[in-house]
C-alpha cells in the first residue's frame, strides 16, 4: 500500500481565507502531482514537481501555488479561497521514470462558502 | 474532442456477472495504459498497467489493449459487491497521465 498522506481530508471555509492543503509521502519519490477532480469529471493535473525546488503548472489553469522544499512534502496554497475553488484535490507521487505508475493520497474535499 | 472517452455509467450488475469497462482514445502518442479503481471518498489506486496491444490478466481482472482501434477494456470476472467503485482509465503521454471520466460500477448481491 502506498504511503502518501493528505490533510485535512475535509475543509469547509469562507471566501477570502488563505488555505494550505498538505501532502506528504514516505516513499522517497522524486515526482509529485496535484490533481483537481469534480464529480463525474476527469482528474485534471494542476501542478507537478520533478524534485526539490522544481514546480511546474499542469494542464488545467489554477490560481493555487505549490512549493517543494523537501522531497517528501508538496503543499498546495490558495491565497484567497473562492466558491469556484470548491473541488476534490488529489495528491500523487511516482518514482523517477515511472510517471505512469502514480500513487494517490486519499484526497482533500474543499468547500468554499 | 477529448483525448480519452469513457462512458460514465452508472453500470449496475448482479454478483457473479462479467463486467466490461471500456475507453477509447484519439492520440496515437499514448504509450502506457492503466486502469485505476477509486472507492467513494478515497484516492484512485492502480489496478492494471500495460503498454502493448493484447491481454494482461491478474486474478479476476483482464486488461485488453487494441492500439489499432485505439480502444482499451477492463474485464472483471465473477464480480463481487466489493468491486463496486469508479473505474478510471488513464494513458500516459510525455510523462503525464490523461484520465477518462471514470465509470461508476455497482455490483449488487
Amino acid at each position: 500500500e502506498a504511503d502518501i498522506y493528505q490533510t485535512p481530508r475535509y475543509l469547509v471555509i469562507g471566501t477570502g481565507k488563505k488555505i494550505t492543503l498538505e501532502c506528504s509521502q514516505t516513499m522517497g519519490h522524486d515526482k509529485m502531482y496535484w490533481y483537481q477532480q469534480d464529480p463525474g469529471m476527469e482528474l485534471h493535473l494542476i501542478h507537478y514537481s520533478y524534485g526539490v525546488n522544481s514546480t511546474e503548472k499542469g494542464d488545467l489553469s489554477s490560481e493555487s501555488t505549490v512549493s517543494r522544499i523537501r522531497t517528501e512534502h508538496f503543499p498546495l496554497t490558495l491565497e484567497s479561497a473562492r466558491p469556484s475553488h470548491t473541488s476534490q484535490y488529489l495528491c500523487a507521487s511516482s518514482e523517477w521514470g515511472k510517471a505512469d505508475t502514480q500513487y494517490f493520497g486519499p484526497g482533500t474535499r474543499l468547500t468554499v462558502l | 474532442q477529448k483525448e480519452v472517452e469513457q462512458d460514465p455509467g452508472p453500470l449496475s450488475v448482479p454478483e457473479g456477472a462479467i463486467v466490461s469497462l471500456n475507453c477509447t482514445y484519439s492520440n496515437s502518442a499514448f504509450q502506457y495504459f492503466m486502469w485505476y479503481r477509486q472507492y467513494s471518498r478515497k484516492g484512485p489506486e492502480l489496478l492494471m498497467y500495460t503498454y502493448s496491444s493484447g491481454n494482461k490478466e491478474d486474478g479476476r481482472f483482464t486488461a485488453q489493449v487494441d492500439k489499432s482501434s485505439k480502444y482499451i477494456s477492463l474485464f472483471i470476472r465473477d464480480s463481487q459487491p466489493s468491486d463496486s467503485a469508479t473505474y478510471l482509465c488513464a494513458m500516459s503521454k510525455a510523462d503525464k497521465l490523461i484520465f477518462g471520466t471514470g465509470t461508476r460500477l455497482q455490483v449488487f448481491p
